[in-house]
């Protein structure tokens, strides 16, 4: 079975910041790497999905991610965080033949100081 | 507004009740899945429907049971209800392809068993 890993669990940043979350995942066969993004109060949004192709994925809201197969990971990325990127970040990967369901990190809460 | 709908919106019920929760997908989407987000177990994969069959199995207990029916909504029933089953029910619906499918999350539905 796979399993999905974030090492931060609390990142605190000022405004203007760069962001960095990592995500490891393991399974050793072809996955599908998810972001969700859930604000205060409201349900999961996706960020940004890798199925194949460039591993360099641009989503939403400014974030992106990066596939790196030799290491497992698929770590988010942002040059500049906003207030409003306060949220929890969730990792998320689905594998395998007919395995749609999602396998989801522990999550990582983000909070971004004015 | 991801088109997926959930209700009821907060469910607060004692423990040895049973309780159900709807889920409508978004439209066209024939897979409709359920998760349970705590603060000790994280988000858990429950159960997933596709076009009316059960597709796949995860970490559900023998107490809660799902069905999906031809107009394509599904319901979770929880029974014999717990404190530890006090949870953020999420349903997330995704589209007719193949393995990789986004999915989209309804806003949850909030249990609180006293």
């Amino acid at each position: 079975a796979q399993s999905v890993s974030q090492h931060n669990h609390h990142v605190i940043l000022s405004e203007a910041a760069s962001l960095e979350l990592g995500c490891n995942y393991s399974y050793g066969g072809t996955v599908n790497l998810f972001w969700y993004v859930q604000y205060p109060g409201q349900h999961l949004q996706l960020l940004l999905k890798y199925f194949s192709g460039d591993p360099l994925v641009k989503g939403i809201k400014g974030f992106e991610a990066e596939f790196i197969k030799s290491k497992f990971s698929f770590n988010l990325r942002k040059p500049s965080v906003q207030w409003s990127d306060t949220a929890e970040y969730f990792c998320a990967v689905n594998a395998g033949a007919g395995r749609r369901a999602l396998t989801f990190g522990s999550g990582t809460r983000l909070q971004v100081q004015p | 507004d991801s088109g997926v709908t959930q209700t009821p919106k907060h469910l607060i019920t004692a423990t040895g009740q049973r309780v159900t929760l709807r889920c409508s997908p978004r439209s066209g989407d024939l897979s409709v899945y359920w998760y349970q987000q705590s603060l000790d177990q994280g988000l858990q994969f429950l159960i997933q429907y596709y076009n009316g069959e059960e597709r796949a199995k995860g970490n559900i207990l023998e107490r809660f049971s799902a069905q999906q029916f031809p107009d394509l909504h599904s319901e979770l029933n929880l029974s014999s209800l717990e404190l530890g089953d006090s949870a953020l029910y999420f349903c997330a619906s995704s589209g007719q392809r193949e393995s990789g499918d986004e999915q989209f999350f309804g806003p949850g539905t909030r249990l609180t068993v006293l």
